[in-house]
Parts: C-alpha cells; sequence; structure tokens
C-alpha cells in the first residue's frame, strides 16, 4: 500500500530534550515537506526537500532541522524544543514538479508533539 | 507574496442543500491548486486539483471546483451535502514553481441532520 508514516504519533516531552520525528514514504517519491498545524492558522510548511541531499526553509523553520540521506526518509529534528513548539506535525511527499504542473501530496497521519 | 484566503472559517449547512465553500488565492503566474478535507483526528486527502487543463474540476464524494482565473477564486462545491462531510477544508495553491505550497487557514464545515 502506497503510504506516508510518521513515528511516533504521539509524544509529550519536556523543554530541551531534543527528539525526532521520523517520516518515511514507499512512493519513491523526490519531494518531501514537513508542516505544522495549528488552529485558525492552516498548515505551515517547516521545510521541504526537492531531492536527496536538496533541503530548504519553509515559512517556520526556527527550530527545526531535517535531513535527507535517503529519498525515502525525511526526519524531522527539534534539537531543543520549546512550548510554542506544541503542535499537529505533518509529514507530506509528492513526484517533483515538472514543467506546468505540481502534483499532490500526499500526507502521513500527524504527530502530536506537547512539550512542557 | 503568495497567499490563500478562505473567506468563511466555519460554514453549517442541513444535510441535502448545497455546500459553497470560497477560496481566493494570489499568485503571480498560473498556479496549480487543490483541496484537501480532513475529518476530525485524521490526516489529510487531496478531494481534487486544478493543474492549468480544465478549469471545472470534479474530485471525490460528488465535489467540484471552478477555477476562474479573473476573480482569483477556486470555490469547492457540492449540490448536496450528507452528514460524512463535516470537517475541516483547506485550499492549497503551489507557488515558486512547485516548490512551496501554501495553505488556506481552512474552513470548518458542519452538516446538521
Amino acid at each position: 500500500e502506497a503510504q506516508v508514516t510518521q513515528n511516533p504519533r504521539y509524544l509529550i516531552t519536556v523543554t530541551g530534550k531534543k527528539l525526532t520525528v521520523t517520516c518515511s514514504q514507499n512512493m519513491n517519491h523526490e519531494y518531501m515537506s514537513w508542516y505544522r498545524q495549528d488552529p485558525g492558522l492552516g498548515l505551515r510548511q517547516i521545510y521541504y526537500s526537492m531531492n536527496v541531499e536538496v533541503t530548504d526553509k519553509g515559512d517556520v523553520p526556527e527550530g527545526y532541522k531535517v535531513s535527507r540521506k535517503e529519498k525515502r526518509n525525511f526526519p524531522l529534528i527539534l534539537e531543543s524544543p520549546s512550548p510554542n513548539q506544541t503542535s499537529l506535525y505533518f509529514c507530506a511527499s509528492s513526484l517533483r514538479r515538472l514543467a506546468g504542473a505540481s502534483y499532490e501530496q500526499y500526507f502521513g497521519p500527524g504527530t502530536r508533539l506537547t512539550v512542557t | 507574496a503568495q497567499s490563500v484566503t478562505q473567506l468563511d472559517s466555519h460554514v453549517s449547512v442541513s444535510e441535502g442543500t448545497p455546500v459553497l465553500l470560497r477560496c481566493n488565492y494570489s499568485s503571480s503566474y498560473s498556479p496549480s491548486l487543490f483541496w484537501y478535507v480532513q475529518h476530525p483526528n485524521k490526516g489529510l486527502q487531496l478531494l481534487l486539483k486544478y493543474t492549468s487543463a480544465a478549469t471545472l474540476v470534479k474530485g471525490i464524494n460528488g465535489f467540484e471546483a471552478e477555477f476562474k482565473k479573473s476573480e482569483t477564486s477556486f470555490h469547492l462545491t457540492k449540490p448536496s451535502a450528507h452528514m460524512s462531510d463535516a470537517a475541516e477544508y483547506f485550499c492549497v495553491v503551489s507557488v515558486n514553481y512547485g516548490q512551496n505550497f501554501v495553505f488556506g487557514p481552512g474552513t470548518r464545515l458542519s452538516v446538521l441532520p
């Protein structure tokens, strides 16, 4: 089954304790992205990757890191989490845009993170 | 900067009546546009997409959207609401030649019996 998986699904942690949220896709997609969802704000892009070893900042990158060493994996790293990073996080993947149109993104189930 | 406006944060309709969820966008070039649905405590599912082909786009579960370039709009419609349509709906525009996706703030649809 074609899918994007995220782990963990739920995480409660304390301020300053480094954590990693994993994301993996089995569709051979070039493009992967991380979003956070907060009430009334929709989803905001944190980081994205156009391909292996190619990553770039989205709209809200502060406090986050990513890496893309393999095509299928795109982990999100919070080196020193703070309470304002409490949110619902989604990973997504898609084929890379070709001339003329973008492809739709496929989303993971989400990771609900609470930082106390 | 590109942006997406969803004009209603909450829409309430009766079962069997039409649904209209409004979306306006700003983009410096002809964009790709998407509607996603998120049911409570679930992930996001693609309803439909516009990618410069037909301006009237049909999606899943009876939803449609019409791309109107002159109005910079991409409103979502459905002729007859069903209870299972109650969810949050997001309008999304692809920007920077497909490198980024900008989400609207969402419209929560309630369907009354």
